[in-house]
């Protein structure tokens, strides 16, 4: 299973695009790579999915080298609302379901 | 639609007790995840249940156990508690199996006294 590595926190300031990248050396052929925020006291929120390249919807995007090794999740324009825990999630697909493995995640504060 | 339910959502048991907690996935989905989250070890894959059936299962003693009805609520239940069990459980539904969106419960937080 891909382990994944991400800083550990960030902090950033409002109105600035804030890039979060994530290292998964072990990513298997099958793998996608998926993004989830988490408040304090509440369950992980999906953000953004990609396989390869990249991706962008209206929250995020997400970018993905060719050899998957790792992505970036860039937030454009953060607010103070954005302060949360980010994690870089490396799905195993298989016949038989799946596993998910989570990273540390990493804390982004948002300063006015 | 209705989210994920967890139910319930702050319990606290003693050293040897047992505790079971549940979840209900959103409408339609047949797949059910578990996860353990504690400040030191963060987020842990439990097991991920399919149409009754566990698909697979994470790193956790075999005092962790879980189960699926066929209405796709799932249960999962610990034996001989620990202290160091006590933490934020997570369940969360998958749409677009196998490669798709997980939705997350707002957890059962388990405290170990």
């Amino acid at each position: 299973l891909a382990k994944t590595t991400q800083p550990i926190s960030m902090d950033s300031y409002e109105g600035q695009e804030v890039n979060i990248t994530c290292s998964h050396n072990n990513i298997a052929t099958n793998d996608y790579i998926t993004w989830y925020q988490q408040f304090p006291s509440q369950g992980p929120r999906f953000i953004i999915q990609g396989y390869k390249t990249k991706v962008t919807n209206e929250v995020a995007s997400l970018f993905i080298p060719a050899d998957r090794k790792s992505s970036t999740l860039s937030l454009p324009r953060v607010s103070l609302s954005d302060t949360a825990v980010y994690y870089c999630l490396v799905g195993e697909i298989n016949t038989g379901g799946f596993k998910t493995i989570f990273g540390a995640g990493t804390r982004l504060f948002v300063k006015a | 639609k209705a989210g994920v339910t967890q139910t319930p959502r702050y319990l606290i048991k003693t050293r040897g007790q047992q505790v079971t907690l549940s979840c209900s996935p959103i409408s339609g989905h047949r797949s059910v995840s578990w996860y353990q989250q504690t400040p030191g070890q963060g987020l842990q894959f439990l097991f991920e249940y399919f149409s009754e059936t566990q698909r697979n299962k994470g790193n956790f003693p075999g005092r962790f156990s879980g189960r699926q009805f066929s209405n796709s609520r799932s249960e999962m239940n610990v034996s001989t508690l620990e202290l160091g069990d006590s933490a934020l459980y997570l369940c969360a539904s998958l749409e677009g199996d196998p490669a798709g969106e997980l939705f997350f419960g707002e957890g059962s937080r388990l405290t170990v006294l």
